[in-house]
């Protein structure tokens, strides 16, 4: 199956600092989620997007689901020590509702210096 | 919330043997599925069903088979664990409304093969 393909593939930064993140695909997408994964536990949504241009917050992250449908970014502002983890872009391709599976970004490992 | 949980958080079984791994949701959600988590290979989907006694190939179905009897419960199968199928489990469910994009995990199983 396709991947996602997600960049960084690791960031290293300081506490305060701005993060942003993003996914690409050759293939459009009918909605775009986030997900944070702690060692050892299993991904948790952060954000769901739905519409091309649709920008949404959650706290201090925010998402857009690009224009063309084929891709999406992630940012975190002022970043504390509990945003460390890793970060996952997924994509459907099947309208609200449908039971495809998801497809996968390889994740950006996010790691905060004190 | 909704609650997804899996039989067992660490498995230690050896090469030959049947495997079950369970996940329960707690939410009424029509579809479940099945990734496996590997480094370097993100989550990749190896069965999905979206009603009970349904199931639907992903993208890395062999070696496994799977099992929904009711609508809360979605069983994954080895039928003879091999090496290769060392991996994170993890289990999802969704939806069938507008939302059914939003997939939730389970903590995951870390399954180890001798």
């Amino acid at each position: 199956g396709q991947q996602l393909n997600q960049s960084p593939q690791s960031m290293f930064i300081q506490e305060g600092e701005d993060v942003s993140m993003n996914c690409t695909s050759s293939s459009i997408f009918n909605t775009w989620l986030w997900y944070k994964q702690d060692p050892g536990e299993g991904p948790v949504l952060l954000i769901a997007l739905y519409k091309a241009g649709e920008l949404t917050s959650n706290g201090r992250l925010t998402a857009q689901f690009g224009i063309t449908r084929k891709d999406s970014f992630l940012n975190i502002s002022a970043s504390i020590p509990s945003d460390v983890g890793i970060y996952f872009c997924a994509g459907q391709k099947s309208p609200g509702g449908g039971a495809d599976g998801l497809t996968f970004g390889k994740g950006t490992h996010l790691i905060i210096q004190p | 919330d909704v609650k997804v949980t899996q039989s067992s958080r660490y498995l230690v079984k050896r090469t030959g043997e049947k495997v079950f791994l369970e996940c329960v949701q707690d939410m009424d959600h029509e579809n479940m599925f099945w990734y496996r988590q590997d480094p370097g290979l993100g989550l990749r989907l190896i069965y999905f069903s979206y009603d009970v006694k349904m199931k639907e190939k992903g993208d890395i179905p062999e070696g496994y088979s799977v099992s929904r009897e009711k609508k809360e419960r979605f069983s994954l199968i080895l039928e003879s664990a091999s090496t290769n199928q060392t991996s994170m489990y993890l289990c999802a469910s969704s939806s069938s409304g507008r939302a059914g994009n939003e997939q939730f995990f389970g903590p995951g199983t870390r399954l180890t093969v001798l």
